[in-house]
């Protein structure tokens, strides 16, 4: 099945700093989507982005398809962003809802 | 608008026991998906349920099983609990073709 590898598993960072998350595939798919999940285990929907740059406030997501990876920036970081970030991806046409998530980012922004 | 509900939010069950998990999805989604996410790992598809069949199956034995109803919310069920189905269990619903919207998870403890 398809492999999904993100990096770095753990991100420390100060209040106001910018930061790359990176997702690999190894093969090609249909549907990405970036979620924070929040301490309280809530997942939140970032980007459905199977190809190209979305940006949405301090964050921006890009995918590029043909070459099997996706970058999730984050600008100005805030204590508020912390959780854990997770790429997943779906290879079937259409969303099914069948997703594959990566082990996920471990994001901790100190004030 | 209400988005995803799940109950309860927290449930505590022994081994052996059999347990069900509510989910009511997004105002206009009628299709649901079920995830089990364990400790430190990236939630993992359980199956997904459209005009109250179930479309999809992951890798989960047939102890896992669902319903979904004519108003679209839907059911998880579990028998025969062992220890290692502790987690939390991710509801998320969508449209075809659309992004899935996760309610806030229920957190099953096995003891």
């Amino acid at each position: 099945g398809i492999q999904v590898e993100q990096s770095p598993p753990d991100l420390i960072l100060q209040e106001g700093a910018n930061s790359t998350l990176r997702c690999n595939f190894s093969d090609s798919v249909n549907n990405l989507q970036w979620f924070h999940q929040n301490p309280w285990g809530q997942l939140i929907n970032l980007f459905y982005i199977p190809s190209g740059t979305k940006q949405n406030g301090r964050l921006s997501a890009t995918t590029v398809a043909t070459e099997r990876y996706s970058l999730l920036y984050i600008s100005s970081s805030q204590t508020t962003d912390s959780g854990v970030y997770f790429c997943a991806v779906e290879k079937s046409s259409g969303n099914t809802g069948k997703l594959i998530f990566g082990q996920g980012t471990t994001l901790q922004v100190k004030p | 608008d209400a988005g995803v509900t799940q109950s309860p939010t927290h449930l505590i069950k022994t081994r052996g026991q059999q347990v069900t998990l509510r989910c009511s999805p997004k105002s206009g989604h009628d299709t649901v998906s079920w995830y089990q996410q364990a400790l430190g790992q990236g939630p993992q598809f359980i199956f997904q349920y459209y005009e109250e069949e179930e479309r999809q199956r992951g890798n989960f034995p047939d102890r896992f099983s669902g319903h979904q109803f004519p108003n679209y919310s839907s059911e998880l069920n579990v028998n025969a609990l062992l220890l290692g189905d502790s987690a939390l269990y991710l509801c998320a619903s969508s449209l075809w073709n659309s992004p899935l919207h996760f309610g806030n998870g229920t957190r099953l403890t096995v003891t």
